[in-house]
C-alpha cells in the first residue's frame, strides 16, 4: 500500500541553521500538507498546497517557513533561521481529494 | 477559531474488552468533518474512521464505531473486542467541509493501552 515517506526520520540542528525537510507524498496525490507537533502539545497545522502554491496557511507558518515542490516527487519544508521553539515533530501529509489526508511518519526536529 | 478536546490524556482497556474515548469539539459550522486517526508507537497516523456532520448515521468500521452527538458536539470513539494492535495514540480531529479550508484541527490525544 503506498505511503507518504519523509526524511530524515531525525534533524538536529544549531539555532540559526536552516533545515529542510523532506517529504515524498503518494503518487497520484494532488494536495500537501505540513504539521507539527510540540513535544506534549497538539498537532498543529503548518501549510497546505496545491497546484504548485499555497492555499491555505496557519499564524505559525510565518515568513522564516516556506514550501517547495521542487519536482514531481518530493514536497520540503524549509525553516530559514531555526530556533530553539521549532524543536518539535513534523507530519507531512497528502490527499487526493480535500477530504482524506495521509500522513508521515514524521521528523523530529531538534534545535540546540 | 474550531477547537477539539481530548479530556482522557490515558486509557485503557482488557483484551478482548470494549473502551470509548472521547471527544468533543466546538465550532459555529454547521457542515463539517470529525476524525478519528490512530498513531502506533513509532508509526505514522493512520485513519481509523470518519463521519460527515451532514449524516444522522454514526459511521462503523468493523469493530470501531463512532457516537457523533452534532447537538452536543461530541464525537466518542467505541473500540470493540480490543487487541493488542489497537494500543497506540488516538486522535479526534476536525476539518470545516468548506471550500479552500483542508487544514484538520486535532486534540491531544489519548494514549490507549491494551492489557493481555
Amino acid at each position: 500500500e503506498p505511503e507518504v515517506t519523509q526524511t530524515p526520520s531525525h534533524q538536529v540542528t544549531q539555532m540559526g541553521q536552516e533545515v529542510i525537510l523532506r517529504c515524498v507524498p503518494i503518487s497520484n496525490h494532488l494536495y500537501f500538507y505540513w504539521y507539527r507537533q510540540i513535544l506534549g502539545q497538539k498537532v498543529e497545522f503548518l501549510v497546505s498546497f496545491y497546484n504548485n502554491e499555497i492555499s491555505e496557511k496557519s499564524e505559525i507558518f510565518d515568513d522564516q517557513f516556506s514550501v517547495e515542490r521542487p519536482d514531481g516527487s518530493n514536497f520540503t519544508l524549509k525553516i530559514r533561521s531555526t530556533k530553539l521553539e521549532d524543536s518539535a515533530m513534523y507530519f507531512c501529509a497528502s490527499s487526493e481529494d480535500v477530504l482524506l489526508q495521509y500522513f508521515g511518519p514524521g521528523t523530529r526536529l531538534t534545535v540546540l | 477559531a474550531q477547537t477539539v478536546t481530548q479530556s482522557q490524556p490515558e486509557m485503557s482497556v482488557q483484551e478482548a474488552e470494549t473502551v470509548t474515548l472521547s471527544c468533543t469539539y466546538d465550532t459555529s459550522e454547521s457542515d463539517y468533518y470529525l476524525f478519528w486517526y490512530k498513531q502506533p508507537p513509532s508509526r505514522q497516523m493512520i485513519l481509523v474512521i470518519r463521519q460527515e456532520a451532514y449524516k444522522q448515521q454514526n459511521a462503523t468500521e468493523n469493530r470501531f464505531s463512532v457516537n457523533f452527538q452534532k447537538a452536543a458536539k461530541s464525537f466518542s470513539l467505541k473500540i470493540s473486542d480490543s487487541q493488542l494492535g489497537d494500543a497506540a495514540m488516538y486522535f479526534c480531529a476536525y476539518r470545516n467541509s468548506g471550500a479552500g479550508s483542508y487544514q484538520l484541527t486535532f486534540g491531544k490525544g489519548t494514549k490507549l493501552s491494551v492489557i493481555p
